[in-house]
């Protein structure tokens, strides 16, 4: 069974810019959570998608926006990048909304 | 707001030195407490999910357990593959976990 897989695994951009991070959930799994994670913190809820639909946000501007297709994959883009952008982005799937999450390895963003 | 704490934020133990790890939480809402190990690097490993004051939930030389207001994760005479940063998360509302800062553990041989 293939888990959570996330691309690039690194990616750097400079201010401005506009930056797609891409998630393949795991087999079974219709739900995908976005992640934020700063050096040195845990994780901060961006938003979820359930069945091709926004199923919660957390407070992230909108230029954070996202994608899920009808295989279950997702995207994350990020407009206008700011350098306080510079983190490790986390997907992470699920079988149903309320179920555990699991995460993939993450795609570490730096922003010049 | 939900508000989940974890202390202490760094930990260093010798081999076979047996410690816990605190994880405090908002009560209001909470659907479930989960915690997840972090290697550096990379994305969070699931551990193990609580659901009531009382459950216990043990893996290897982790043993995970909750209380009303707490949780904490023991670490039974680690090794030193036990290093790592251990996140516990409150489940809320009907999709989010809202973690806390971590605590880093580091086992010395």
């Amino acid at each position: 069974e293939t888990g959570v897989t996330q691309s690039p695994t690194h990616l750097i951009k400079t201010r401005g810019q506009q930056v797609t991070l891409r998630c393949s959930s795991q087999s079974g799994h219709n739900t995908v959570s976005w992640y934020q994670q700063a050096l040195g913190q845990g994780p901060q809820f961006i938003f979820q998608y359930y069945r091709e639909e926004e199923n919660g946000r957390g407070n992230f501007p909108p230029r954070f926006s996202g994608l899920q297709f009808p295989n279950y994959s997702s995207e994350l883009n990020v407009n206008a990048l700011e350098l306080d952008d510079s983190a490790l982005y986390l997907c992470a799937s699920s079988l149903g909304v309320t179920d555990t999450q699991y995460f993939g390895p993450g795609t570490r963003l730096t922003v010049l | 707001e939900d508000q989940v704490t974890q202390s202490p934020e760094a930990l260093r133990l010798q081999e076979g030195e047996s410690s816990s790890l605190n994880c405090s939480y908002t009560v209001s809402g909470l659907r479930g407490l989960f915690w997840y190990r972090q290697d550096p690097g990379k994305g969070p490993e699931f551990l193990f999910t609580l659901y009531s004051a009382g459950e216990e939930k043990e893996k290897e030389r982790l043993k995970a357990t909750l209380t009303k207001k707490e949780s904490f994760l023991h670490i039974t005479a680690p090794k030193p593959e036990d290093s790592a940063t251990y996140l516990c998360a409150g489940g809320y509302g009907n999709n989010r976990l809202a973690f806390g800062k971590g605590n880093q553990v580091v086992v010395i041989p």
